[in-house]
């Protein structure tokens, strides 16, 4: 398709598990985000990409989280020994190249449970 | 860095007028405005440019203060599809740099 799509649509894991979360970005896009979104509440920023470097990794919440970009295209996001507080959807968006002026795409996002 | 907006929430009925303001203590390039219907991915509805440009859809309205960093999103004449999470999201520069507001949920009833 030609839009953002992310997978696994829904994820359940078991506290302490590794996940791996995977976002394809509409082709040409060279700024990606992950955004974070926990039930009722707003969108917290995680990182940016622009093509495969992270120039801002600043809203990563602590050492377990890491992302990665290859190719300019697909992004992982993984989170390590998964904790209870990390249930949310995770929604991952993609711009044709610096955000500031062009909008946002976004994917349907990932629904994590952690038990 | 997260932008402020106001109010948290609102109910209008259809045909009523609302205004949602997003509020950042930085100076900014760019603000943007998005809508998020329940279980739905955010949609883009309209970009305001430093200087006075603007992109999106036509029918949405909205202002920018450059001088006090502050935008404000004018829904008029509402129908019961407006109803949804607005965000308003603030670039900083001209780069990647962006941040979403806290969100303002909007109901519109019969």
């Amino acid at each position: 398709g030609a839009g953002v799509s992310q997978s696994p649509s829904n994820k359940v894991t078991e506290k302490g598990k590794d996940v791996e979360l995977r976002c394809d970005p509409i082709s040409g896009h060279t700024a990606l985000y992950w955004y974070r979104q926990s039930l009722g509440q707003g969108l917290e920023f995680l990182i940016y990409f622009q093509g495969n470097s992270a120039p801002d990794k600043s809203g990563l919440p602590s050492d377990r989280f890491s992302a990665e970009r290859t190719g300019g295209s697909v992004s992982t996001l993984t989170i390590q020994r998964t904790q209870q507080e990390d249930s949310a959807v995770y929604l991952c968006a993609s711009s044709v190249s610096k955000t500031s002026y062009n909008e946002q795409f976004f994917g349907p996002g990932t629904r994590l449970t952690v038990l | 860095q997260q932008p402020v907006q106001s109010p948290q929430a609102v109910i209008l009925r259809e045909g009523e007028d609302a205004v949602i303001n997003c509020s950042s203590s930085k100076a900014l390039y760019s603000v943007h405005w998005y809508r998020q219907k329940h279980g739905e991915a955010p949609v883009f509805l309209m970009i305001l440019l430093k200087g006075g440009e603007q992109k999106g859809h036509e029918k949405i309205s909205a202002s920018f203060n450059e001088k006090k960093q502050q935008s404000s999103l004018y829904l008029t004449a509402s129908q019961l599809s407006y109803s949804g999470t607005y965000f308003c999201g603030t670039a900083l520069n001209t780069g990647n740099q962006f941040y979403f507001g806290t969100g303002t949920s909007l109901t519109v009833i019969p």
